[in-house]
């Protein structure tokens, strides 16, 4: 099956600087990797995704790059806010058989004012 | 905006006890799903539900596990006799086509004692 592997697990910076969380995935037939923020007692919420046939997507201050060869994608924050603290998730989906998503153990991002 | 309403938000039981945790999906949505995350771990697949039975299931989704979609609108999933491993939040997604998309409610906080 598929294992997503995130890092780094907490990530602390400044407001205003950029923030990069990394995945890395096994199977090469995933094919949809959708990122997620976790508030403290909500469910994820997805924030932004990319579909393989695509490297790059951007959503105002947040983007998302995607390697297909190196099995590697990874979520930007610009210019960080405080509100951006929470829990983020990476995902990898294989729309193949098993398809449901496989999901990193998360990035504890904290934006201090 | 379409919402996956869950409830209870909190439940409390006994171990030994039943447990029947509650889903509204968003209502165009047909793939219909329930993850768990244990506390300070990623978020686990359990089942998948689609066109009225299960469609796929995890390893940790066993005998003790079963889904069920009572009427229109409603999703359960019932855990009998439960243990303490058991504790973790419960969130059920909602699809409109397979895989793409997931909403996840806000989660059902299950604490076994």
């Amino acid at each position: 099956g598929e294992n997503v592997e995130q890092h780094p697990s907490t990530l602390s910076v400044q407001e205003g600087d950029s923030a990069v969380i990394k995945c890395t995935y096994s199977d090469s037939a995933s094919n949809y990797f959708p990122w997620y923020k976790q508030e403290l007692g909500k469910g994820p919420q997805l924030i932004i995704d990319i579909r393989s046939n695509v490297g790059e997507k951007k959503d105002q201050r947040i983007a998302v790059t995607l390697n297909k060869t190196a099995k590697h994608f990874s979520l930007h924050i610009t210019e960080t806010q405080p509100e951006d603290s929470a829990v983020y998730f990476c995902a990898a989906f294989l729309n193949s058989g098993y398809s449901t998503l496989t999901f990193g153990k998360g990035t504890m991002l904290l934006v201090s004012p | 905006e379409p919402e996956v309403t869950q409830t209870p938000s909190h439940q409390v039981t006994q171990m030994g006890q039943e447990v029947i945790l509650r889903c509204v999906p968003i209502s165009n949505h047909l793939y219909f799903y329930w993850y768990r995350q244990i506390l300070g771990q990623k978020v686990e697949f359990l089942v998948s539900f689609y066109n009225n039975e299960i469609s796929e299931k995890s390893e940790i989704f066993d005998d003790q596990f079963s889904v069920e979609r009572p009427d229109g609108s409603n999703f359960t999933l019932k855990i009998r006799s439960t243990k303490l491993e058991d504790s973790a939040m419960y969130f059920c997604a909602s699809t409109e086509g397979s895989g793409y998309g997931y909403t996840f409610g806000s989660g059902t906080r299950l604490t076994v004692v």
